[in-house]
């Protein structure tokens, strides 16, 4: 069975503080893996998008690395701000239209 | 705006009655997909669309769903005889890209607000 696993579930850090998310992933077929990040009330917005050959990715604050051969990924996040308190969704997108299987997230609180 | 809407944003409904929500893509956007969000987990597929043809609906938890998207743009979920397990976020996405694009391209899905019901 397709499943996107995340940890921790959730998780308080200080505001400028740097903190790490994780996702492992069992989806066949595999056509690339996002972070999104959703908050609260709204619908989740694109951060990252890697296909299986890109071990890394960065925008801005967030940095994404994958390892398609553990099928491992993480999210980084450097300096944190107030404004990234947010669910934080790992996806994997499936098949030839692109399908997406999500985690269930993790809850990221960032406190002054 | 240029983003997907959906509405209403919230809907209350008795048990047992029928629920219409409504997706609004980004325009000129081929696919378009209809998520269910439990309280506190990620989204799940129900169901995409590609133009006007419903390619897969294997996500739909019954026959109780129902969705549609007649002239290829504005789609429709429909749920009848809504049940307590019914309540939850359904989101709406809409991509430019559609079936049998290669496996490596990457596109985007841009998500609605979502619509939250609740069944009483």
């Amino acid at each position: 069975k397709n499943q996107v696993e995340q940890s921790p579930q959730s998780l308080i850090i200080l505001e400028g503080k740097n903190c790490t998310l994780q996702c492992n992933y069992t989806v066949s077929p595999f056509s690339n893996l996002r972070w999104y990040k959703q908050d609260t009330g709204r619908g989740p917005v694109s951060l990252t998008i890697m296909t299986f050959s890109e071990n890394t990715k960065s925008n801005g604050r967030y940095t994404a690395t994958l390892d398609a051969d553990t099928k491992q990924s993480s999210l980084h996040i450097t300096a944190s701000q107030l404004s990234d308190s947010a669910s934080y969704i790992c996806v994997v997108s499936s098949g030839g239209y692109n399908k997406l299987i999500f985690g269930a997230g993790t809850r990221l609180a960032v406190h002054p | 705006g240029a983003g997907v809407s959906q509405s209403p944003r919230y809907k209350v409904a008795k048990r047992g009655q029928d629920v219409a929500l409504r997706c609004d893509p980004i325009s000129g956007h081929v696919s378009l997909f209809w998520y269910q969000q439990a309280l506190g987990q990620g989204p799940e597929f129900l169901t995409y669309f590609q133009n006007e043809a419903q390619l897969d609906k294997s996500g739909l938890p019954s026959d109780r769903f129902f969705a549609e998207r007649p002239e290829g743009s504005v789609s429709t979920l429909k749920i009848q005889r809504t049940q307590q397990e019914d309540s939850a976020v359904y989101l709406c996405a809409s991509s430019s890209v559609g079936d049998r694009q290669p496996l490596t391209k990457n596109y985007e899905q841009y998500f609605g607000p979502g619509t939250r019901l609740t069944v009483t």
